[in-house]
């Protein structure tokens, strides 16, 4: 989306390796969420964050109001994190939107 | 925790024909509801959100509609569907005000207009 720049937008990996994915935002964002979704469609929340980085087994997340940034590490890859990867950002104003990235599609290999 | 519950699971529909999709919550009590829909390949594109029983907002026209006939309950419509209308559609619900909490999708129905 216009407000929600995403990179990269694809992501090759070897199994054990580790990446970042990042997103830009372009206006005020209240609050950031990380999704994940697989080949049928479902979607996984990873990480809702207001401020700060929030770690959960090999994934961390941060969020820099500020700096209008948000990055997803992922550590030690392994076959099953393959899949598309989508932040969705707050605005700033209580209207319930959120307005989500273009997605990055996350491969990893053996 | 909430399960969210989508019907059907896929449709196969021709170009002006009516369409509705369901979507149903379990286990929490007045959550916000949404719609988003998703292109094949694509974002997703938020087009309505719920706040409370019979109280839709509409984020994107696209020639269609929503309702909330239930706490529980949330319904995407339309009387005549458009080539443009295909793709994934997902029904999410929030447990707080607004979306500042973790958003929660339900399975997804895969429209296919021919």
């Amino acid at each position: 989306g216009d407000q929600v720049e995403q990179s990269p937008s694809a992501l090759s990996l070897h199994e054990g390796t580790s990446s970042a994915l990042r997103c830009n935002f372009t206006t005020t964002t209240r609050s950031v969420q990380w999704f994940r979704q697989n080949s049928r469609g479902s979607l996984i929340n990873l990480f809702y964050l207001a401020s700060g980085t929030k770690e959960n087994g090999r994934l961390k997340s941060a969020f820099d109001s500020k700096e209008l940034y948000s990055t997803l590490h992922i550590r030690d890859a392994q076959l099953e994190d393959s899949g598309t990867y989508f932040c969705a950002a707050e605005a700033p104003t209580n209207t319930g939107k959120l307005t989500f990235g273009d997605g990055t599609v996350l491969t990893v290999k053996p | 925790a909430q399960t969210i519950h989508q019907w059907p699971v896929a449709e196969i529909k021709a170009v002006g024909s009516p369409l509705s999709l369901g979507c149903t919550i379990k286990g929490k009590s007045s959550p916000n509801l949404y719609w988003y829909w998703q292109a094949t390949g694509g974002t997703l594109q938020q087009l309505f959100y719920s706040i409370t029983v019979g109280q839709v907002e509409s984020v994107v026209q696209l020639n269609l509609s929503a309702s909330r006939p239930k706490d529980d309950q949330f319904i995407l419509s339309t009387e005549k569907l458009l080539l443009s209308h295909s793709g994934f559609y997902l029904c999410a619900c929030s447990p707080g005000q607004g979306a500042r909490d973790t958003l929660y999708f339900g399975a997804g129905t895969r429209l296919s207009v021919l």
